[in-house]
């Protein structure tokens, strides 16, 4: 299957700072790249999808403001966190948009002191 | 309601057994599913597309009834290395982005 990669894989933060968090496709030009959120024994949350070239749609509850979502390029869409709290503390997913389905980097575990 | 439903478990079954884990969704225009396993604090893995007509890959065999809204797995001669959580998982109709809405997951131990 497609590779999808994320950087960071794991932060460590102090309140108040900003987090960028980086997702690549790696062997396909992925148009849209989505991003999730995922709480302790909890499911994915979509929390907006980035479209290349253009502004990002977020789901109901979601701070654009706060979540910076750029997607500058067919394999890059980059998150960041401005400004956070201890609970933004969660483990971050991006995903790439494949013809059926769509395809996962392994995540980012961010904690926020 | 939750879009996706399921039982969260967690299943506990020895090496061998046949396991079965049931999902309810709402959106009844949903037009693709999947079941995506997810082990500890790692990203979701597409298990298998789930069909209308049914569909086995080895010891993993899924079932999709759209008149009922209700998608199974079931996995036979459990494994060690089957142990994971099981997320169900639903494409609505929503204008081409391939939006995917998960459920909460099931998680299953195998002893032996």
């Amino acid at each position: 299957g497609a590779v999808v990669s994320q950087h960071p894989s794991r932060v460590i933060c102090k309140s108040g700072t900003s987090v960028k968090i980086e997702c690549r496709s790696l062997d396909f030009q992925a148009t849209t790249m989505f991003w999730y959120r995922q709480f302790p024994k909890q499911s994915l949350m979509l929390m907006a999808t980035s479209n290349e070239g253009s502004k990002a749609t977020y789901e109901q509850g979601v701070e654009k403001d706060k979540f910076l979502i750029n997607h500058a390029s067919l394999t890059l869409s980059t998150l960041t966190v401005t400004s956070a709290h201890p609970e933004d503390s969660s483990f971050y997913i991006c995903s790439a948009s494949g013809v059926d389905t769509q395809y996962f980097g392994p995540g980012t575990r961010l904690t926020v002191l | 309601r939750k879009e996706v439903e399921q039982d969260p478990g967690p299943f506990n079954v020895p090496e061998g057994a046949t396991v079965a884990f049931n999902c309810t969704y709402s959106n009844s225009a949903s037009q693709s599913f999947f079941w995506y396993r997810q082990d500890c604090r790692k990203e979701p893995k597409l298990l298998m597309s789930v069909y209308s007509s049914g569909n086995e890959d080895g010891r993993f065999t899924a079932q999709l009834n759209r008149a009922s809204q209700y998608i199974s797995l079931l996995i036979r001669d459990s494994k060690l290395s089957d142990s994971a959580t099981y997320l169900c998982v639903v494409m609505p109709l929503s204008g081409g982005y391939n939006k995917l809405i998960f459920g909460a997951g099931t998680r299953l131990a195998v002893h032996p």
